[in-house]
């Protein structure tokens, strides 16, 4: 069935450096646009990073921007997110989504906790 | 840049109906496509509503989504409250000129 798997998060260290991954399966990953989000302890959801399907055009928001890298492999089913310099304010549950498509809906995978700590 | 505002908090009883409403500030609620998630305690987000009204497979029919150009506003609306139905829920839409997805802040359902 379609399915998003996050993985890679854990507890890290302020300035430190964390690689989420997001396997997917059960569609061709490859014609989708793909999302980070995440929630912060008692917050709501925040938009984080958008890659397009053939990986050209990759934007942020502002509270990541400069320091988390979006990327993709196609042919692995997977996308990463690449955070660097992370901070306190970065604790959170991190999921990936699929974007959504003309008549074809958005799907969220199930998250991975990402603890800032010294 | 726009704001999707919801409110903070709803509640209705057990069978009855709520509405809960995304009142975009800046631009028409119509530029783009409004989604609509619930988040329940200890879960991740699943999808009710997406393309302002349509429902995925699996999604209960006692949840519907609309539009309404002159109130600038997307409403989702949940009939037949089962206790299930209780935790927060999200509106969402695409933001053009930041290229990124734009949230509402989130409702939080308690029902009764």
């Amino acid at each position: 069935q379609v399915q998003l798997v996050e993985s890679g998060g854990g507890v890290v260290q302020p300035q430190r450096s964390l690689r989420l991954s997001c396997t997917a399966s059960g569609f061709a990953f490859r014609n989708f646009v793909m999302n980070w989000v995440r929630q912060a302890p008692g917050k709501g959801l925040e938009w984080l990073a958008i890659i397009s399907s053939d990986q050209s055009h990759k934007y942020y928001a502002d509270s990541v921007r400069g320091r988390f890298t979006v990327s993709r492999d196609n042919s692995k089913n997977t996308l990463y997110l690449q955070m660097n310099n992370v901070r306190s304010e970065d604790t959170g549950v991190y999921y990936c989504a699929r974007d959504f498509q003309p008549n074809i809906e958005v799907i969220w995978g199930r998250g991975t906790q990402v603890i800032v700590s010294s | 840049n726009f704001v999707l505002t919801q409110p903070h908090s709803v509640s209705g009883s057990l069978g009855k109906a709520v509405t809960i409403t995304c009142t975009r500030n800046g631009g028409s609620i119509a530029y783009n496509h409004v989604q609509w998630y619930q988040l329940r305690p200890g879960g991740s987000p699943t999808t009710l509503i997406y393309q302002d009204s349509l429902r995925p497979l699996g999604v209960p029919d006692r949840f519907s989504g609309s539009v309404g150009r002159s109130s600038n506003s997307a409403s989702l609306t949940i009939t037949g409250l089962k206790a299930e139905d209780e935790g927060n829920y999200y509106c969402q839409s695409y933001d053009g000129t930041n290229h990124g997805w734009v949230f509402g802040g989130g409702t939080e359902l308690t029902v009764l």
